[in-house]
This record gives C-alpha cells, sequence and structure tokens, in this order.
C-alpha cells in the first residue's frame, strides 16, 4: 500500500511564477490537509479537504494561494505569483478520521 | 484549542529508554493526545495516540496521567535512527493538526 505521494520533491520558481504542488492521498483516504514549514519554523496547517469540498481553509494567507481536490485525481495546491516569503517545505497528509500520514513534501525554492 | 509545553531538548543513549513529557492542562474531554515525529525536515511521522489509557505499539508506548493533563512518551530502547523533533499534539479527531516546537531529543552512541 503505497504512503501518500508528493509532487514534485522540488521545484524551483522565480518570483512571479506560479507554483503548483500535487498530493496524491493514500488508498482509501478521503480527506487532505496541506501544512507548511517555513525555514527554522515549526509546522503550521493550511488547508483541509475532502473530495470536491473546502472543509477548513483557516490557514491558508488570503491572496495567491488556492487548493483543491478534485472528485477525480491528486490534491493541488496553487500558489500565484510566487515571493521569496513562499520558499517553505509543504507536507500533504491524508487520513479518515482518527489519523493523518504524511506524505514527504515538496521544498519549494523561489528565487 | 489546547496548548502544550514541552521540554525544547533532550539527550538519551543509545539502548536505553528516552522518556519524553508533555504538559497540557488545558487539554479538553474529546480531544486525544497525539504523538508525532519530524525525522530531519522529512514529513512528519505518526507514532501513536491515546484518550485516557496507557497505550503501546511497535513504536512507543503512551502514558497519559489521570486527570490528562500531561503525558510520556517512552521509547523503550532508543537507537540513532530516533534522534528527531518529537510533537506532542492534543488533536480533535478529524481537524487539524497543531504543532508546537516540540522536543529535540538526540540519541548519543
Amino acid at each position: 500500500n503505497a504512503g501518500v505521494m508528493q509532487n514534485p520533491r522540488h521545484l524551483v520558481r522565480r518570483r512571479g511564477q506560479e507554483a503548483r504542488l500535487r498530493c496524491s492521498p493514500m488508498k482509501g483516504h478521503s480527506h487532505v490537509y496541506w501544512y507548511r514549514q517555513l525555514p527554522e519554523e515549526g509546522l503550521k496547517f493550511m488547508v483541509y479537504l475532502q473530495k470536491e469540498n473546502i472543509i477548513d481553509e483557516s490557514g491558508m494567507p488570503k491572496e495567491r494561494f488556492s487548493a483543491e481536490f478534485p472528485k477525480e485525481g491528486p490534491s493541488i495546491l496553487r500558489i500565484q505569483q510566487v515571493v521569496r516569503g513562499d520558499s517553505a517545505a509543504y507536507f500533504c497528509a491524508s487520513g479518515n478520521y482518527n489519523e493523518q500520514f504524511f506524505g514527504p513534501g515538496t521544498r519549494l525554492t523561489v528565487l | 484549542d489546547a496548548k502544550t509545553t514541552q521540554p525544547p531538548s533532550m539527550d538519551c543513549a543509545e539502548g536505553r529508554a528516552a522518556n519524553l513529557p508533555c504538559n497540557h492542562s488545558t487539554i479538553s474531554g474529546n480531544e486525544y493526545v497525539y504523538w508525532y515525529r519530524q525525522i530531519h525536515s522529512q514529513g512528519p511521522q505518526y507514532i501513536i495516540h491515546g484518550l485516557k489509557n496507557n497505550e503501546t505499539n511497535e513504536m512507543a508506548s503512551l502514558i497519559i496521567t489521570e486527570d490528562r493533563k500531561s503525558s510520556t512518551l517512552i521509547l523503550p530502547h532508543a537507537t540513532l535512527r530516533d534522534t528527531a523533533v518529537y510533537y506532542c499534539i492534543p488533536y480533535n479527531q478529524g481537524g487539524k493538526l497543531i504543532f508546537g516546537q516540540g522536543t529535540e531529543l538526540s540519541v548519543k552512541p
């Protein structure tokens, strides 16, 4: 049973470009969570999605960030017009109710 | 959301038990105590969770005090690969995990 998959593992973008981070949950999991870890800081919750629904987006920055979890395919975290402050590790977790299993993360570097 | 207090760092000799304490005095009745660890910027790894009874699995044991205001994670025979940051998280199942600063455990030969 494959674990949570994230791709790409490393992503380099120039300021102003768009970044798309993908997360494929574990088989049978219908909940996806995104977390961000800025350099030398702790993990912060961003958004919680179930299939086709955003359940909690209280940790999402108000502008430039969006997330989706379509009926088919992976969950996508999209960052428009990236800035240097967006450089971080972005982790996705999946679960059903009582556990969250994390993927290896996507390390975004904004030049 | 309940706040937690953990020592920022601890050392443990390889092969000895590592006992990691956590204070969560404001935990609510429906919150479980979850423990995760993060090994050098990898994705966090689930370790164990409990509500009020002590729990044990292949990785660790969890001791929760009767008043549920604190808990201790026990790694019975620590190895060098257990060096990581350990997070104690009161968790309302189905919601978001709130990570504190955690305890940086260093297992030394």
